[in-house]
Parts: structure tokens; C-alpha cells; sequence
């Protein structure tokens, strides 16, 4: 079966210091995988998506960057974080040209 | 065109009543709506999903009513229990490479005892 692994769970990081979120995906090859962001009490916002190896496309402008340096890994950076970057940082997976997409449990980002 | 609105955004039933979630959307181009849950500190879980060849999926106590003219569809909760408390998401995808989902803003569902 599919897993999908997200770590750390909670990150708290000072302002300007920079930021690497992991993903990695088990069970499934060349998957869809996806970097949302969610707003205390809102919905998810979609940051990054790719489709294969070293294929990022950003969705929104800002001071995030994404890569994918592996098949089932995906890497969210920051280089100097604002405090706007806080939030609830999600991955996800889906098969390709598939329909449903599967979450991680999520890292929670507090920029101090 | 990308956009989906989601109501209410809180709802508080009694347990063993029926809750309802709706959503709109506006972009005819999208082919599956699924629904999400969350509960606090996790990532949400696909609940439910339908495609809109079909007006109603049912799931257990999870049914979902879609209607294709009116570009609406809901999430219909029977039976509500206490441990469905959590925040519900809808959600719209089309076929395009990317398939990335477009959420609702969310609905915090409370089952009270």
C-alpha cells in the first residue's frame, strides 16, 4: 500500500533563517505530488506541483521555492522565512492523471 | 473561474441528526469533487468523491447530492455521531496535468453529544 511521510510535524524558526520541509512518498512510482498551505481556520492553498522528477511548477509568488531531487521526494525550502510563512504546510500525492489525492499529516510552521 | 464556495462555515448538530454541507463552483470544466475531512493537526483524509455523470454517491452515513445544472453539489452526514466532529472540506479537480485540487474554505462541523 501508499504511504506518504511528512516531517518534522511542528517547526518553530526565527525570521530570515531558512526552511526544508520533506516529503516522500513509498508504494506508488512517478507520482503527482503537491506542497498546499493552509491558513489557521481556512482552506488549502495550492504552492507547488510536479509531475516528475526535477518538474516544479509554483502557483502562487513567494519567498518558497520547491524541488524534487527524487522519483517519491519533494522538498519545500525557504531561504530567508517571514513571518507571513507561517501556517500548516501539507503534502500530497496522486496517481498521474489521477483523481483522488492523498495528504500527509502536515507540518506545522511557526515563524517567530 | 477557479473557485469554489463552501457554506456554512460552522454547524453545530445533535447527535443522530442529519448534517449538510454545501458547495458551488463556477468553472464547468471541473470533472470530480471530493470531500475531505480533517481533524485538528492532521491532514485531511479523502472522505467521498463523485464525478458528475451521477446525482447522488452514497457511502455509509456519507452521501453525496450532486447537481450538475445548478453547478452545485453536498455532503449529507446521516446519523451524526460525536466522532465527526472536524472540519470538512469540498473540493473540485479537472483534467489537465496537473490535476490539483481546488478547495472549499471549509466547514467546522460540531456533533454534540
Amino acid at each position: 500500500s501508499q504511504t506518504i511521510h511528512q516531517w518534522p510535524a511542528t517547526l518553530v524558526q526565527p525570521v530570515g533563517s531558512p526552511l526544508s520541509l520533506e516529503c516522500t512518498v513509498e508504494g506508488t512510482s512517478n507520482p503527482n505530488l503537491y506542497w498546499y498551505r493552509q491558513a489557521a481556520g481556512r482552506g488549502l492553498q495550492l504552492l507547488f506541483y510536479s509531475v516528475g522528477i526535477g518538474q516544479i511548477s509554483s502557483e502562487v509568488p513567494q519567498n518558497l521555492s520547491a524541488s524534487r531531487p527524487q522519483d517519491r521526494q519533494f522538498i519545500l525550502s525557504s531561504k530567508k522565512l517571514l513571518l507571513s510563512d507561517s501556517g500548516f504546510y501539507l503534502c500530497a500525492w496522486s496517481v498521474p492523471r489521477g483523481q483522488s489525492a492523498f495528504f500527509g499529516q502536515g507540518t506545522r510552521l511557526t515563524v517567530v | 473561474q477557479q473557485q469554489v464556495k463552501q457554506s456554512p462555515q460552522s454547524l453545530i448538530v445533535q447527535k443522530g441528526g442529519i448534517s449538510i454541507i454545501n458547495c458551488a463552483y463556477e468553472n464547468t470544466a471541473f470533472d470530480y469533487f471530493p470531500w475531505y475531512q480533517q481533524f485538528p493537526g492532521k491532514g485531511p483524509a479523502l472522505l467521498i468523491a463523485i464525478r458528475p455523470d451521477v446525482s447522488e454517491k452514497k457511502e455509509g452515513r456519507f452521501t453525496i447530492s450532486f447537481n450538475k445544472s445548478a453547478k452545485q453539489f453536498s455532503l449529507h452526514i446521516m446519523d451524526s455521531q460525536p466522532g465527526d466532529s472536524a472540519t470538512y472540506f469540498c473540493a473540485a479537480s479537472m483534467d489537465t496535468g496537473r490535476r490539483a485540487l481546488t478547495f472549499g474554505s471549509g466547514t467546522r462541523l460540531q456533533v454534540q453529544p
